[in-house]
């Protein structure tokens, strides 16, 4: 079955310590996406990539990264610089990145930072 | 800018109601509109979407159209079940100078036995 997948579904971290996210996707999209879930709230936008080799600043990039070195994977690296990490992180993928494509959402790493 | 504005949560009713669930939105072009759905401790899933005015997106008996008129893409159901508990977001997708979807801040639906 084709899908998205995030690896692991809970992440604890010690302050000043860099994680990184798991996102793999077998759908052959061109465009992969890294949001942010905050209780109560809707989906901010972190990082997204249309092509290989490319990626863009969302709404909310700071104290985050991202590399898109193969089609089918884009990690998110949570650095130190992110002062409040703690949240629900999904990543997505579409087609070709047109406004009109659904997203196809994995089910998310939960990060805690102790 | 681009935002989605829909009912604050959580709505419950009992087994077999009509649901109705409020989206407005506001955008600078023609944007597709879109409902996801979010079970607990998972990720989003598509509902329905519309990718242009009077468009009807449809599934699994929920209903939204895309009225431009008065920018709304409201959520309707005649009939809800217990499994329908869920959170819903509408979102609107615009490529203005790049990819931009714009997510509501979710409502948490609760269907009663």
């Amino acid at each position: 079955d084709g899908g998205i997948t995030q690896s692991p579904k809970y992440l604890f971290r010690k302050e000043g310590q860099n994680v990184t996210l798991s996102c793999e996707q077998n759908l052959n999209h061109d465009a992969m996406y890294w949001y942010r879930q905050d209780p109560g709230q809707g989906l901010r936008l972190i990082y997204y990539s249309q092509i290989v080799n490319d990626f863009q600043k969302g709404d909310i990039a700071e104290g985050y990264s991202v590399s898109r070195e193969k089609k089918e994977s884009f990690p998110l690296t949570v650095t130190s610089a992110q002062k409040n990490p703690t949240a629900f992180y999904l990543c997505a993928s579409s087609k070709s990145g047109l406004s009109t494509d659904t997203q196809y959402f994995g089910p998310g790493t939960r990060l805690t930072v102790l | 800018g681009n935002s989605v504005t829909q009912m604050e949560g959580p709505v419950t009713l009992s087994e077999e109601a009509f649901l109705t669930i409020n989206c407005t939105y506001t955008a600078t072009g023609y944007p597709s509109l879109f409902w996801y759905v979010q079970y607990p401790g998972e990720g989003l899933q598509l509902l329905l979407k519309a990718t242009k005015a009077d468009d009807k997106g449809s599934n699994k008996g929920f209903e939204a159209t895309y009225r431009k008129e008065t920018t709304s893409f409201h959520l309707e159901k005649g009939s809800v079940q217990v499994s329908d508990s869920a959170v819903y977001f509408c979102a609107l997708s615009e490529e203005t100078g790049g990819f931009k979807t714009i997510f509501g801040a979710g409502t948490r639906l609760f269907v009663k036995a």
